[in-house]
């Protein structure tokens, strides 16, 4: 079945780079998604990726994804305190419109 | 700037309540989703609209029923709350095509005492 795997924790110093994995299992997804929630707040849209791009770069953040292993990544340079928060890896079939989360990615920055 | 709303960020009810969570996206989206997010579960669909009247359960729909009467507003009612149903439910919409992505709410932290 669909499924998004991705790390609970992940711990980095303030100005240092951030890199958060993430694995799928179905091969048809068609976009790819990275979202954070800061906390008390819902889910906010950080960037996509299409499944026939291998990257894609805006200003702090580069997403990797590797099709052949089904893996995507999500790097922040120069992480810093406002980074603080849960990343949720996200997938899309095209079909019927839904989308398959992963359990979310809780980056702490230590000073 | 798409807007979704819910109306209440935090609500306290007793087991075998009645509850309504109202959920209004102000961009004319088809989609509608209600999510429910437990730590270690992450985000688990509960129920989905792709159009008015229209509904589709997702993939925890049990002890829970949707309304979709007006194109900009997705109901969540919880028929007879029960404690497991101690949650944070966060409501989601997004235009028709799948290139769109999905807007979240802030989300309802519900506690059934």
């Amino acid at each position: 079945g669909e499924d998004v795997e991705q790390s609970l924790f992940l711990s980095v110093r303030e100005g240092d780079s951030s890199v958060i994995n993430c694995t799928y299992t179905d091969s048809s997804s068609t976009y790819l998604y990275w979202y954070k929630q800061e906390p008390g707040a819902g889910l906010q849209l950080l960037t996509y990726i299409f499944s026939n791009m291998d990257m894609k770069q805006d200003q702090r953040l580069t997403v990797l994804l590797n099709k052949k292993d089904k893996h995507l990544s999500l790097r922040i340079a120069d992480t810093q305190t406002g980074d603080s928060a849960i990343y949720f890896c996200a997938e899309s079939m095209g079909r019927d419109d839904k989308i398959i989360f992963g359990k979310g990615t809780r980056l702490h920055i230590l000073p | 700037d798409v807007k979704v709303t819910q109306s209440s960020r935090y609500l306290v009810k007793r087991t075998g309540e009645k509850v309504f969570l109202e959920c209004v996206q102000d961009m004319d989206h088809e989609n509608m989703f209600w999510y429910r997010q437990d730590p270690g579960l992450g985000l688990r669909l509960i129920y989905f609209s792709y159009d008015v009247k229209m509904k589709e359960k997702g993939d925890i729909p049990e002890g829970y029923s949707v309304s979709r009467e007006k194109k900009e507003r997705f109901s969540l009612i919880l028929e007879s709350a029960s404690t497991n149903q101690t949650s944070m439910y966060l409501c989601a919409s997004k235009q028709g095509t799948s290139t769109d992505t999905q807007y979240f709410g802030p989300g309802t932290r519900l506690t059934v005492l």
